[in-house]
């Protein structure tokens, strides 16, 4: 069965400092990799989309990475800011079929001033 | 503005009153989904639908029902709802190849079944 691991469930940080959150995944076939950023009671919304070829995207102050050999990716945020704070789903596709999308728990990030 | 409409917002009624969730989507995508977020189970597929008259389900679809009529919209109906659909709810949508394309979902739609 397709599954995503992400770790921790829970992060506080303080504003300004760098945290690196984790997604594990065992997909196959893969076809990319999704984070999501979601606000609390809002929709996700997209923040990198990385295919099998793809080792590192970056928007903004995020930065993901993936290693398609041991199914791993990070998102590493930089200066953190209280903006961030919000939900971060992993979601890998698995390429085509009725059931492509796996997503992640996500987890929860939380900024202090 | 490209976007993914979903109403109610909220809605808080009772068990077995049938209720409509209406998705619109204006972005002329193919493919529109229902998920359903609940605390530590993430978000959970109810219903896809690939095309206009083509849906199929996800995999939390007992105690739904969806229709593609026109492409743009996609409604979530509840026939007889029961308190353990009390959930946050979305709609999302992107192009036909879905698994390349990125997902737009909408601001979601909280229900509470009493």
């Amino acid at each position: 069965k397709n599954q995503v691991e992400q770790s921790p469930q829970s992060l506080i940080i303080l504003e300004g400092k760098n945290c690196t959150l984790q997604c594990n995944y065992t997909v196959s076939p893969f076809s990319n990799l999704r984070w999501y950023k979601q606000d609390t009671g809002r929709g996700p919304v997209s923040l990198t989309i990385m295919t099998f070829s793809e080792n590192t995207k970056s928007n903004g102050r995020y930065t993901a990475t993936l290693d398609a050999d041991t199914k791993q990716s990070s998102l590493h945020i930089t200066a953190s800011q209280l903006s961030d704070s919000a939900s971060y789903i992993c979601v890998v596709s698995a390429g085509g079929g009725a059931d492509g999308l796996t997503f992640g728990k996500g987890t929860h990030l939380i900024i202090q001033p | 503005e490209a976007q993914v409409t979903q109403n109610p917002r909220y809605l808080i009624t009772v068990t077995g009153k049938k209720l409509t969730v209406t998705c619109s989507q204006n972005m002329n995508h193919e493919y529109m989904s229902w998920y359903r977020q609940d605390p530590g189970l993430g978000l959970r597929q109810i219903y896809y639908s690939m095309n206009v008259e083509v849906t199929d389900k996800g995999d939390v679809p007992e105690g739904y029902k969806v229709s593609r009529k026109e492409k743009r919209n996609f409604p979530l109906i509840l026939e007889s709802p029961s308190p353990n659909q009390t959930s946050l709810y979305f709609c999302a949508s992107s192009f036909r190849d879905r698994n390349t394309g990125e997902l737009f979902f909408g601001e979601g739609s909280r229900l509470t079944v009493l």
